[in-house]
């Protein structure tokens, strides 16, 4: 039990595009879903922490115009890369923590998104 | 910040029991110890979570220190999958009922043949 999918596992596309990154917990629910960024050689960053129905919370220093998140439902998540740029070229991974009434339930995580800008 | 102190690399012979050491000092009462590993290209994988007993699953065994302030990863027979950068990371509350994990720099565990 407690699949991540994430969606592409890898995307090119062209400087000024909008990109966008699906994330479903297949078979659990999900209240909070987090979003990370990892840099080759270094390690995951949190960019953005969303609950269910509501405005992710971001990270100092991540710009939330830039990088759109949607937590629409229970087992889904989306980010989009808004106007990306070869800097924004990274590994995305996306990660879910169970609905439970115990707090400690750990976040299990997707196998993430290569993300090259042209 | 990352609130624990890992040794950037080991080695281990295959077959044989690999110790991961985890330094956490300033953990509070009530902070869970997580350990996540992640092979090369591909997401963390959730490997074992402990708050003070010792904690078995089919993965792996997790010792923690009576006054909490270390602890240990255990694979009982390392294999060569077992090859991957561990992470000993200590959740922070984040506000409402979040929590975050932030991931240190994590021990590269390399198993040889």
């Amino acid at each position: 039990g407690a699949v991540v999918s994430q969606h592409p596992s890898w995307v090119i596309c062209k400087s000024g595009t909008s990109v966008k990154i699906e994330c479903r917990s297949l078979d659990f629910q999900a209240t909070t879903m987090f979003w990370y960024r990892q840099f080759p050689k270094q390690s995951l960053m949190l960019m953005a922490t969303s609950n269910e129905g509501s405005k992710a919370t971001y990270e100092q220093g991540v710009e939330k115009d830039k990088f759109l998140i949607n937590h629409a439902s229970l087992t889904l998540s989306t980010l989009t890369v808004t106007s990306a740029h070869p800097e924004d070229s990274s590994f995305y991974i996306c990660s879910a923590r169970k609905r439970s009434f115990y707090s400690n339930q750990p976040q299990h995580f997707g196998d993430g998104t290569r993300l090259s800008i042209l | 910040d990352a609130k624990t102190t890992q040794p950037t690399s080991m080695d281990c012979a295959e077959g044989r029991a690999a110790n991961l050491p985890c330094n956490h000092s300033t953990i509070s009462g009530n902070e869970y110890v997580y350990w996540y590993r992640q092979i090369h290209s591909q997401g963390p994988q959730y490997i074992i979570h402990g708050l003070k007993n010792n904690e078995t699953n089919e993965m792996a065994s997790l010792i923690i220190t009576e006054d909490r302030k270390s602890s240990t990863l255990i694979l009982p027979h390392a294999t060569l999958r077992d090859t991957a950068v561990y992470y000993c990371i200590v959740r922070v509350y984040s506000g409402g009922s979040n929590y975050k994990l932030t991931f240190g720099k994590g021990t590269l565990l390399t198993v040889n043949p």
